[in-house]
């Protein structure tokens, strides 16, 4: 059971456009959700991050907006540069329960120059 | 450099053998997870210890097992291995109850390969 998707494997986006990647979920207890973003042979860097409580939050480049009645947020980069492109995971979780990180498979983001 | 070391970087074994993996945390954090990621799979949590007790388990096979030590670095043990187990394995730490506000760090990971 997944509980963390994201349903696109791949999107590419021109330089200086904005990508928004998606990410949906499934367990309503989760009250915490996470970007992040991974390189070839490294592992992930944290991105960005937003509380339930919350419908959005910005950091710079990057804004990520939550809808929770339809347990879905997405993540904007805006504008987008060529070195953004990597591997941008999805990730949640229950800090009331386990404090542990659930990810979605990831998307590979490939900005074109 | 994210301060959670990972060792060895690359690892290939043959299949029915035991390997074991290494993870020191960033200076501070008491909370080491380990993770899995297959190919085309996301990361799939294993297991966290916090301060040397285990404190979640995920999808972790029986084969498989880990400790934390008094020093606070963690191991990760393979043993039967198989086929299937070739994957990159993740370790990450966080300050305590900080996994989801402040999120992870991770480390470069170890890419085993069973043949």
């Amino acid at each position: 059971d997944q509980q963390v998707k994201q349903n696109s494997p791949s999107l590419s986006v021109q330089e200086g456009r904005i990508s928004i990647l998606n990410c949906d979920y499934t367990n309503s207890m989760f009250d915490y959700f996470l970007w992040y973003k991974k390189y070839p042979a490294e592992g992930p860097t944290f991105l960005i991050s937003i509380s339930s409580i919350k419908d959005k939050n910005e950091d710079g480049r990057f804004t990520v907006f939550l809808n929770k009645s339809a347990k879905h947020l997405s993540l904007h980069i805006v504008p987008s540069q060529p070195g953004d492109s990597a591997v941008y995971f999805c990730a949640a979780s229950d800090e009331g329960g386990s404090e542990k990180l659930v990810f979605g498979k990831g998307m590979k983001l490939t900005v074109n120059p | 450099d994210s301060g959670v070391t990972q060792t060895p970087k690359h690892l290939i074994t043959a299949t029915g053998q035991r390997v074991t993996l290494r993870c020191s945390p960033r200076s501070g954090d008491l909370s080491v997870y380990w993770y899995q990621q297959s190919l085309d799979q996301g990361l799939q949590f294993l297991i966290q210890y916090y301060n040397g007790e285990e404190r979640a388990k995920g999808n972790i096979l029986e084969r498989f097992s880990a400790q934390q030590f008094p020093d606070l670095h963690s191991e990760l043990n393979l043993s039967s291995l198989e086929l299937g187990d070739s994957a990159l394995y993740f370790c990450a730490s966080s300050v305590a109850g900080g996994g989801g506000r402040y999120g992870y760090t991770f480390g470069s990971g170890t890419r085993l390969t069973v043949v």
